[in-house]
This record gives C-alpha cells, sequence and structure tokens, in this order.
C-alpha cells in the first residue's frame, strides 16, 4: 500500500528565512505528487504537482519541490518565507489511473515570525 | 472556480442519532467526490470514494452501514453518520474531482465539517 511520510510536524521561522518540509513516499509504480497548503481557518488548497517531466516544479507563492525519484521524495522549498506563509502543508501522492484517489502525509505546520 | 462547499461546517449531535453532510460542486459538475476523514494532528484518511448514480467505493476498515454515502446528482454528494458515537467525532472534508479532459483530474477540497458527538 502506498504511505506518505512527512518528517517535520512542526516548524518554526523567522520572515525571510529559507525552507524546506521532507516528503517521502512508498509505492514502486508511476506516481502524481502534490502539496497541498492549508491556512488557517481555510480548505485545502493545491500548492503545486509533479506528474512526469521537470522534476523541479514551481508552484504558487514562490514554493517549489524536487522530485528525486532514487530517493522516493517530494521536498518543498521556499526561498525567503513570509508571514503569511503560516499554515499546514499536506504532501500527497496518488496513481494517474482509475479514481485517482489520494493518500496524504500527516502534514507540517509551520509557523513563521514577524 | 472550481469552488467545493460543504454544510454544516459544525455539528453537535446526541448520541445514537444520525447526522448528514452535504458536499457540494457549486461551478463545476463533479462525477467522483472523495470523503475524507482527519483527527487531530493526523493526516486526511480517505473514507469512500463517491461515484454519482452508482454506490461508493470505501476503503478497508470504513464501515459502510455506518457512513452512508449518496452522490445523487453531479454537484452534490452527502455522508450521512448514522447512530453517531463520540468516536466518530471528527473533522470531515470532502472534495470533487474536475474533470479537465486532461490524463489527471485535480480534486477541489471544502472548508470540512466538524461533528461533535456528545
Amino acid at each position: 500500500a502506498q504511505s506518505v511520510s512527512q518528517h517535520n510536524h512542526h516548524v518554526i521561522l523567522s520572515e525571510a528565512a529559507s525552507l524546506e518540509l521532507g516528503c517521502n513516499y512508498s509505492y514502486g509504480g508511476t506516481v502524481n505528487l502534490f502539496w497541498y497548503v492549508q491556512y488557517p481557518g481555510q480548505h485545502l488548497q493545491l500548492l503545486l504537482k509533479y506528474f512526469s517531466g521537470d522534476p523541479l516544479v514551481k508552484g504558487i507563492k514562490g514554493f517549489e519541490a524536487e522530485f528525486i525519484k532514487s530517493k522516493f521524495s517530494f521536498n518543498l522549498r521556499k526561498p525567503s518565507v513570509q508571514w503569511s506563509d503560516t499554515a499546514e502543508y499536506f504532501c500527497a501522492v496518488g496513481r494517474n489511473t482509475g479514481f485517482q484517489k489520494l493518500v496524504f502525509g500527516t502534514g507540517t505546520r509551520l509557523l513563521v515570525s514577524p | 472556480g472550481a469552488v467545493v462547499s460543504q454544510h454544516p461546517s459544525r455539528v453537535i449531535c446526541k448520541s445514537g442519532t444520525s447526522v448528514k453532510i452535504e458536499c457540494r460542486s457549486l461551478d463545476f459538475q463533479a462525477t467522483t467526490m472523495f470523503w475524507y476523514r482527519q483527527f487531530p494532528k493526523q493526516s486526511l484518511m480517505l473514507m469512500a470514494t463517491s461515484n454519482e448514480g452508482s454506490k461508493a467505493t470505501y476503503e478497508q476498515g470504513v464501515e459502510k452501514d455506518k457512513f452512508l454515502i449518496n452522490h445523487a446528482s453531479l454537484t452534490l454528494s452527502t455522508l450521512t453518520v448514522t447512530s453517531a458515537h463520540p468516536e466518530d467525532s471528527s473533522f470531515y472534508i470532502c472534495s470533487a474531482r474536475l474533470m479537465s479532459g486532461s490524463s489527471y483530474n485535480e480534486q477541489f477540497f471544502g472548508p470540512g465539517t466538524r461533528l461533535t458527538v456528545l
């Protein structure tokens, strides 16, 4: 079965610090990879996704993620965080077949202090 | 575009009663909707896949008689928690899949429903 692990449960950063959130998955087949963000009091929103091609994908709000197939990883990065990036971040893995169900990681709560 | 709503946002009920949660795709049609459950400080766990006009597909370990799903139209899916008990208290989130014609169809998430069973 697929599983997704996010190593950091809570991250506290100061504004302008760089961010990297880890995500590893276990699945041997072809997968689609996602990062979702949930701002306080809001619903999940798609930050970025990877299907194929360039393993470095860029998303909204200056976020990017790199797919490293050999490490089964899809880490999220942002060079300089802002206070408004305070949110919970979820990594998810899905297959491109059938119902395209998603398996989510446990989430990382990011707090950016001004 | 691609907005998904849920109603109610919060519900408190007595043990033994049933609670219905609605999930609507407001500006698109969704043949497939998903229902997730999220425990505090934990991940979203897929409960079932809801298909318009057919029976829902439940994940392993999810009681289909406990969590009744109806996908009566292309814009509405309902989750009914029957004979709710305190252990059913949780945050329930739905998503709807937008058919875009590409190989992958993005899911859009509702804001969630907080269920508290006393």
